[in-house]
């Protein structure tokens, strides 16, 4: 079955300091993967994604993540955390063939940056 | 419109009471998810459409939940005879013609069954 793991529940890191919060997956095609961030009664953000070529990829307020595809991987970084990064952060999936556009999220991860 | 609408906020629903929720998808997109995130975070998938055609149902709960996406109106999802466990926030996300992997979610409405 098609799957997504973030192992963390939480990830606490100081202001400035830099921040990974871990995603792996396992489908049965060619993934495409996303993070979203949610706030507080919020809906999702759109962080960034990959869906084919350079493996580290950009995305909005200074996230970056790397698709490592021999460790099924998608991990989330920043190189400088911020106390406003604070949130709820989701890993997602589709995959093709066969995936349908349907994303499969992962349990989240909740990022607490401390001043 | 430039983002995903969702009406109402939130919804209270005695057991047993139907439930209808809206989605209206940014302007020009022609994919819209439903997507139902329980208590613990965790998201499920429920139905998808492109256009006012359903793409893929898999993970709706048939006996209960429908959905329609009609020309010229708002997508809803409704819930005949709602359970205490239909509880949730429903998030309906839009994606455009030819990248429909690209979702951009609503604000979500929550329901309460009680």
């Amino acid at each position: 079955a098609q799957s997504v793991a973030q192992p963390e529940d939480q990830v606490n890191v100081a202001e400035g300091n830099p921040l990974t919060v871990k995603c792996t997956y396992s489908v049965s095609g060619n993934p495409y993967l996303f993070w979203y961030v949610q706030y507080p009664n919020r809906g999702l953000q759109f962080l960034l994604k990959y869906i084919t070529g350079d493996n580290l990829v950009k995305g909005s307020y200074g996230f970056e993540a790397e698709f490592n595809k021999s460790q099924t991987s998608f991990h989330l970084k920043k190189p400088s955390a911020l106390v406003s990064d604070s949130a709820l952060y989701f890993c997602a999936v589709t995959w093709t063939p066969g995936g349908y556009n349907k994303l499969i999220f992962g349990a989240g991860t909740r990022l607490a940056v401390h001043p | 419109g430039e983002e995903v609408a969702q009406t109402p906020k939130h919804l209270v629903r005695g057991e047993g009471q139907k439930a209808k929720l809206y989605c209206a998808p940014i302007k020009g997109h022609s994919y819209v998810f439903w997507y139902q995130q329980v208590l613990k975070n965790e998201f499920k998938f429920l139905i998808s459409f492109q256009n006012e055609n359903v793409f893929d149902e898999t993970g709706m709960p048939k006996e209960r939940f429908s959905a329609k996406c009609l020309p010229n109106s708002p997508c809803s999802l409704e819930i005949q005879a709602t359970k205490l466990e239909d509880s949730a926030v429903y998030f309906c996300a839009s994606g455009p013609p030819g990248r429909p992997h690209e979702q951009y979610f609503g604000p979500g409405t929550r329901l309460t069954v009680t």
